[in-house]
């Protein structure tokens, strides 16, 4: 079975610009969570997606935008990049939304803003 | 404002040494505590503690939580280099709207041979 994956890999950006990030849960899994990661701390909360809906959001400025596909899958947009937004972006797939199980994290889309 | 905090922010050890890394929380809606080992880019699983007092042990690794200090530990005993990495302690939260982690900044671990 394929785990959580993610899309691209790697992007270069310059400030100004928008980006979208994809992910692809584990299949049957209906919740997405995505994560920044900067260099050196530890991943922080962005959105979590259950069933289409947004059912939580972190710190982070309206630039930040997430969606939630039929298929479950997800898309991050970041508008007006920072250089600050550089970081890993990880993606995180659950089987439902509240519940003990794991969270599934997938290789993350590593962001650079020039 | 939700925090976790882990010590020692790096630590370097020979291998076969045993270390203990810690974890103190302060989350809202508190509902478990989670261990992931980050090497390259995504954090694989390593524990869910939910009960105060009950080890969790998977070979060399083990972990208990203390709910009334707020607090884990992650032991690894008989280290190898294979253990080198990033271990990140995380707490897990459900209520309000959301389900989610808080990370801590992670420890650094690197085993020397």
């Amino acid at each position: 079975d394929a785990g959580v994956t993610q899309s691209p890999t790697h992007l270069i950006k310059t400030r100004g610009q928008h980006v979208t990030l994809r992910c692809s849960p584990i299949s049957g899994h209906k919740s997405v969570s995505w994560y920044q990661q900067v260099l050196g701390q530890g991943p922080q909360f962005i959105f979590q997606y259950y069933e289409k809906e947004e059912r939580g959001r972190g710190n982070f400025p309206d630039r930040f935008s997430a969606r939630q596909f039929p298929n479950y899958s997800s898309e991050l947009n970041v508008n007006a990049l920072l250089l600050g937004d550089s970081a890993l972006y990880l993606c995180a797939s659950s089987l439902v939304w509240t519940s003990d199980d794991e969270q599934f994290f997938g290789p993350g889309t590593r962001l650079t803003v020039l | 404002e939700d925090k976790v905090v882990q010590s020692p922010l790096s630590l370097v050890v020979h291998e076969g040494d045993t270390v203990t890394l810690n974890c103190s929380y302060e989350v809202t809606n508190f509902r478990s505590l989670l261990w992931y080992k980050q090497e390259k880019k995504a954090p694989t699983f390593l524990f869910m503690l939910t009960s105060s007092g009950i080890e969790k042990k998977s070979g060399r690794l083990s972990s208990i939580l203390d709910k009334k200090e707020l607090f884990s530990i992650l032991n690894i005993t008989a280290t190898q280099t294979g253990d080198s990495a990033i271990y990140l302690c995380a707490g897990r939260y459900s209520g309000g709207g959301a389900d989610g982690l808080t990370f801590g900044k992670g420890t650094h671990l690197i085993i020397q041979p």
